[in-house]
């Protein structure tokens, strides 16, 4: 089954750190780019981060430079986001997701997503 | 940054019913839209402005180009009812706030 399974959310302080993991199943996920996109609590989308498939090109969105970092482990077929420097605005569902087509960044796979809650 | 602005920003139809939901960007892009029921993750109906993703309904249609977007559903059925995100990949990725559709 080709499936996407995000862990490692959860309650932390602001200031404070935390590393999601997505677990990739059912495809070749060395073949394919990914991304991090978030959603507030009762808010839209936001596209956080993407890694290019051999994990050479990272990419971040304004909001979170600095502060996160992508990688991804293709032995493992796992993708990471290291977030550091919380804060309040934080606070989210965190989902990851394959880029359809290298250099075309929609999203066409993605997983159930991971809460993370700043407090 | 490239802003999309979506409208209307709740939509309230019954099924059987068209519906036509707008997407307009602050300058010339590539559009992918999604749908989005509570509790779930989104799903992928259309990129590339008008082609539609895998085992999306053809009752699903996107048209547009440029600035310019519209996601028509033909004929409501009551799955289709959720929230509905446009999302451009011109300039990096980035999301508009959105178009609830609801149960009239």
């Amino acid at each position: 089954e080709v499936q996407l399974l995000e862990s490692g959310g959860g309650l932390v302080q602001p200031g404070g750190s935390l590393r999601l993991s997505c677990a990739a199943s059912g495809f070749a996920f060395g073949s394919r780019g990914m991304s991090w996109v978030r959603q507030a609590p009762g808010k839209g989308l936001q596209w956080v981060s993407s890694i290019s498939d051999g994990g050479t090109r990272t990419y971040y969105a304004d909001s979170v430079r600095g502060r996160f970092t992508i990688s991804r482990d293709n032995s493992e077929n796992t993708l990471y986001l290291q977030m550091s420097g919380l804060r309040t605005d934080d606070t989210a569902v965190y989902y990851c997701a394959t880029i359809a087509v290298a250099s075309y960044w929609y999203f066409d796979l993605w997983g159930r997503g991971t809460l993370v809650t700043l407090s | 940054e490239i802003v999309l602005t979506q409208s209307p920003g709740i939509l309230s139809l019954s099924p059987g019913e068209r519906a036509t939901l707008s997407c307009r960007a602050s300058q010339s892009v590539s559009l992918a839209w999604y749908q989005q029921k509570p509790g779930q993750a989104p799903r992928l109906l259309i990129y590339g402005a008008s082609s539609r993703a895998t085992d999306i309904p053809d009752r699903f249609s996107g048209s547009g180009s440029g600035t310019d977007f519209t996601l028509t559903i033909s004929r409501l059925e009551p799955e289709d009812f959720a929230v509905y995100y446009c999302q451009q990949y011109g300039s990096s990725a980035t999301f508009g706030q959105g178009t609830r559709l609801e149960i009239k």
